[in-house]
């Protein structure tokens, strides 16, 4: 099983609004990353778990929280969003700091900020 | 900082055409490097991870190369298909730290 589910597929939130992202995996892997890609851009790095442990942090604005409950879930809270922040998150995981280690990623959540 | 460039930007291709991505990178010192294929709208799929040890890997009709002291990759795409179509994007990992080309907008026509 090389499958990293993330949920919800689609999500519209108004700013002020509470939501959260949600990832899961079950292939034993203790990295977990997650990812803002805009649209016709690369994905751009926000944050990694090693661990459990926040391990990097691109400056990303607090109004994104960032949460590993377990070794399988990762978690993004989201609050008080901007309209720009409006693009397709993606959650990936591996194993850790390893060459062999392959990077699976979700199908990814559409949000829009209305 | 890791800078990743992936040349071409685009492009575009009659079916059956062999084809050849680029990609480069500024630090040597990686782990590895991995091309994606992503669909419109759709998440990543992973197509090769090549370890900064290893010069190639080949899967199907794909092969990647690494020459990591240039900071250089190449995915080869034989015999192209219309189901080829797709961004292909190249990702360098140290660490866990992995970081993304802009990706090359193919496609292949019928």
């Amino acid at each position: 099983d090389t499958e990293v589910t993330q949920t919800p597929k689609h999500l519209v939130m108004g700013m002020t609004n509470k939501k959260s992202l949600k990832c899961e995996q079950h292939m034993g892997h203790r990295a977990m990353y997650w990812y803002k890609q805009k649209a016709k851009k690369p994905p751009e790095l926000m944050f990694v778990y090693s661990y459990e442990k926040l391990s990097i942090n691109e400056s990303v604005p607090s109004r994104f929280s960032p949460e590993c409950p377990n070794s399988s879930l990762l978690n993004l809270h989201l609050h008080a969003l901007q309209p720009e922040d409006s693009a397709l998150y993606l959650c990936a995981s591996s194993h850790l700091g390893q060459g062999v280690a392959e990077a699976f990623f979700g199908q990814g959540t559409r949000l829009t900020v209305v | 900082k890791q800078e990743v460039t992936q040349i071409p930007a685009a492009l575009s291709v009659p079916e059956g055409e062999n084809l050849v991505l680029n990609c480069s990178f500024t630090d040597s010192a990686i782990y590895n490097l991995q091309w994606f294929r992503q669909d419109p709208g759709k998440g990543l799929t992973s197509l090769l991870l090549i370890q900064s040890s290893q010069r190639e890997q080949t899967s199907g009709r794909l092969n990647a190369s690494l020459d990591k002291s240039s900071g250089r990759s190449t995915l080869y795409i034989a015999a192209s298909q219309p189901g080829d179509s797709a961004t292909y994007l190249c990702a360098v990992r140290k660490i866990n730290d992995m970081r993304f080309g802009a990706g090359t907008r193919l496609t292949v026509k019928p």
